[in-house]
């Protein structure tokens, strides 16, 4: 069954661009989700359907997925981006949905 | 606008059960799944299972199947998830969400409800 491999964390200056990998075989061919989570706080969807931004969330904000890996791209990255990072995914087949492990983006 | 409010925090023994509701307002109740989602302190996020508000089916994740119960009550627009035969392991905060305006993601979420397992 897929597995989400996320790394750990990833570290980026102020106004450079982080991107947060989200790696499962044939990941590609499945619907991938991002979340943000702060401590105390609900989670947060930053994007949705691969590529789609819910309302509110700034354009900053990106998401592709292709092949083995979906990816999450924060450009211009702020203080306030620094937050823990989950890919989602909902198996259609297997009716069961998934969390990767999480990656703490730290802004330098 | 959607809103998820969940119950309290609740501190339980092992080998105690507990039973977390999540009242939804907002949306047609019986329109979107209903998700429950915990975080164990410093872990990621794990996805725990789903309940049709209209069948009452409830699909699981493998983890939790056998010790988890989704339920719902559709006259007062809540879910419930009991999970039984709690240990330590289980101390997390646990949240339900919903896709009220997405098809896949959780776009809406309950503001988390702490379960505290402790002899």
């Amino acid at each position: 069954s897929l597995v989400l491999t996320q790394p750990p964390s990833v570290s980026v200056a102020p106004g450079k661009t982080a991107r947060i990998p989200c790696g499962g075989t044939n990941i590609g061919s499945y619907i991938v989700n991002w979340y943000q989570k702060r401590p105390g706080q609900a989670p947060l969807l930053v994007i949705h359907y691969n590529v789609d931004r819910p309302s509110g969330i700034p354009e900053r904000f990106s998401g592709s997925n292709s092949g083995n890996t979906a990816t999450l791209t924060v450009r211009r990255v702020e203080a306030g981006d620094e937050a823990d990072y989950y890919c989602h995914v909902w198996d259609a087949h297997t009716l069961r949905g998934m969390f990767g492990g999480g990656t703490k983006l730290t802004v330098l | 606008q959607v809103k998820l409010v969940q119950s309290g925090a609740e501190e339980r023994r092992p080998g105690a059960s507990v039973k977390v509701s999540c009242k939804a307002s907002g949306y047609i109740f019986t329109g979107q799944f209903m998700h429950w989602v915990r975080q164990a302190p410093g872990q990621g996020l794990e996805w725990m299972g789903r309940i049709n508000p209209t069948s009452g089916g409830a699909d699981y994740a493998q983890d939790f199947q056998g010790r988890v119960i989704m339920t719902r009550d559709t006259s007062i627009n809540t879910a419930y998830m009991e999970m039984t035969r709690l240990n330590s392991d289980d101390t997390a905060v646990y949240y339900c969400a919903t896709n009220a305006a997405t098809a896949m993601a959780l776009d809406y979420w309950g503001q988390g409800t702490l379960v505290t397992v402790s002899s």
